[in-house]
């Protein structure tokens, strides 16, 4: 089993809609929780974080933690074509406070 | 603003080739990480550093080392370059808190 898991995509959200992005993981004692988006031939960019359980809501984005279910997913409201790109879910395991495990990423699309 | 940076945005090296990329942040963090990303394969950890002249092995560091002899800077070197070794290289720093990582702009290496 993966450390953490995402589904590849790619995900095709028209403009306007909730994208909603799923990940799991797999190492209940886990601290933190990541959510980077990633344009193609770019560098990965954090755009949130969260360690509580519940939602957290930064503008169109939010995310939402069940750490009973182990379960992470991002929300992004009003989804804009510049949206489109790999989100890589992220979590760093109870054993490290420095290590952050990567999913493979999800691919969103955006259509017009 | 806080910055991390690699030396080369793109780099092509022949097969054999001692090959060094540098990486330096400037936000005084202990902890620094050398990834390479692959199509379908995601982001894979090869060596990280926790401290000054301290380092660990990640998943995949056969064929690579690393040298850390200042806080800022961390330098990964394939000690003989080949061709699988072609890649997008992902340098990243961060705090020894629950935060996220700061990556790099990316160095994309061809050996040919």
């Amino acid at each position: 089993q993966k450390e953490v898991e995402q589904n590849s995509g790619p995900l095709s959200v028209p403009e306007g809609a909730i994208a909603s992005l799923n990940c799991t993981y797999s190492d209940r004692g886990s601290q933190s929780f990541f959510w980077y988006r990633q344009y193609s031939g770019k560098s990965p960019e954090l755009i949130m974080f969260i360690y509580s359980n519940g939602d957290k809501e930064d503008g169109r984005f939010t995310a939402q933690l069940n750490k009973a279910s182990q379960y992470v997913s991002l929300l992004i409201r009003d989804s804009q074509p510049s949206d489109s790109a790999t989100y890589l879910c992220a979590v760093s395991p109870y054993s490290s406070a420095s290590k952050i495990i990567f999913g493979s990423g999800t691919r969103l699309s955006i259509r017009p | 603003d806080v910055k991390v940076t690699q030396s080369s945005r793109y780099l092509v090296k022949r097969t054999g080739e001692k090959v060094f990329l540098e990486c330096v942040q400037d936000m005084d963090h202990e902890n620094m990480f050398w990834y390479r990303q692959d199509p379908g394969l995601g982001l894979r950890l090869i060596y990280f550093s926790y401290d000054v002249k301290m380092k660990e092995k990640g998943d995949i560091p056969e064929g690579y080392s690393v040298s850390r002899e200042k806080k800022e800077r961390f330098s990964l070197i394939l000690e003989s370059a080949s061709t699988n070794q072609t890649s997008m290289y992902l340098c990243a720093s961060k705090d020894s808190t629950f935060y996220g990582y700061t990556f790099g702009s990316g160095t994309r290496l061809t050996v040919v």
